[in-house]
C-alpha cells in the first residue's frame, strides 16, 4: 500500500520569508509527484509536477524531488498571506498520472504571518 | 472556477433517495475520476475512468455507482447512502491516461445525509 507523509503542522512562517514543505513516499515504483494548495472549504488547486530528480522553478515554486531519498519537497519564495492554505503531496504510480489515480498525503497547514 | 464542473454544489438527501452527481469537462480530457474528502483528510480515490470505461474501483460500496455516458461526462449515482457518506466529492480529469498527465479538480459537490 502506497503511504505519502507530510507534516501536518501548522507551519508558521513570515511574510516574504521562504516556506518549506516536504513529503516523503513509501512506494518506490512511483513516478509522478503533485502539489497541490487547498484553501479551507475549497477543492485542490495544482501547484506544481515533477517527474525527475532535480528542481523545477515556476515564478515563486519551486518542486525539488530526490528519488534515491524517497522524497520530494515545495519551495514557496517570498510568502505572501494568500498562499495560506493547507498543501497535499500527491504521488502516482508506475504508469504515470494518469490511470492510477493519486494517493495524497494528509496536507501541510501553512501560516504566513503578516 | 474550474474548467471541470461539478453540479450540483451542495446537496443534502435522506438514507432513502437516489440522486446523482453530474462531472462535465470539455478540455478534451480522456481520464475522469471520483474522489471522497472527509473533513481535515485528504481526497481519497473511489472510481477512475479511461477512455469511458471504468479501469479502477477502489472496493467502493455497491451504493455509488459510476457512469461515464461519455468522454465528457461522469455521473456518480447514488443510492440508500449512510451518514458517514457526508463529504465533499471531488471530480478531477486527465489528459490522457497511462501518462504522466497532473489531475485537475472540479470544485466539489458537498453531500450531506439526514
Amino acid at each position: 500500500q502506497k503511504e505519502v507523509e507530510q507534516n501536518s503542522g501548522p507551519l508558521s512562517v513570515p511574510e516574504g520569508a521562504i516556506a518549506s514543505l516536504n513529503c516523503t513516499y513509501s512506494d518506490r515504483g512511483s513516478q509522478s509527484f503533485f502539489w497541490y494548495r487547498q484553501y479551507s472549504g475549497k477543492s485542490p488547486e495544482l501547484i506544481m509536477f515533477i517527474y525527475s530528480n532535480g528542481d523545477k522553478e515556476d515564478g515563486r515554486f519551486t518542486a525539488q524531488l530526490n528519488k534515491a531519498s524517497q522524497y520530494v519537497s515545495l519551495l514557496i519564495r517570498d510568502s505572501q498571506p494568500s498562499d495560506s492554505a493547507t498543501y497535499l503531496c500527491a504521488v502516482s504510480g508506475e504508469s504515470g498520472g494518469g490511470a492510477d489515480g493519486l494517493t495524497f498525503g494528509k496536507g501541510t497547514h501553512l501560516i504566513i504571518q503578516p | 472556477d474550474t474548467e471541470v464542473t461539478q453540479t450540483p454544489k451542495h446537496l443534502v438527501m435522506g438514507m432513502t433517495n437516489k440522486k446523482s452527481l453530474k462531472c462535465e469537462q470539455h478540455m478534451g480530457h480522456r481520464a475522469m475520476y471520483w474522489y471522497k474528502q472527509k473533513a481535515k483528510k485528504p481526497p481519497e480515490l473511489m472510481f477512475v475512468y479511461s477512455y469511458e470505461k471504468l479501469s479502477i474501483n477502489e472496493s467502493v460500496p455497491s451504493r455509488f455507482s459510476p457512469e461515464c455516458p461519455n468522454s465528457s461526462l461522469l455521473n456518480l449515482h447514488l443510492h440508500a447512502l449512510q451518514p458517514e457518506d457526508s463529504a465533499l466529492y471531488l471530480c478531477a480529469s486527465s489528459l490522457l491516461t497511462g501518462t504522466n498527465q497532473p489531475q485537475h479538480f472540479g470544485d466539489g459537490t458537498r453531500l450531506s445525509i439526514l
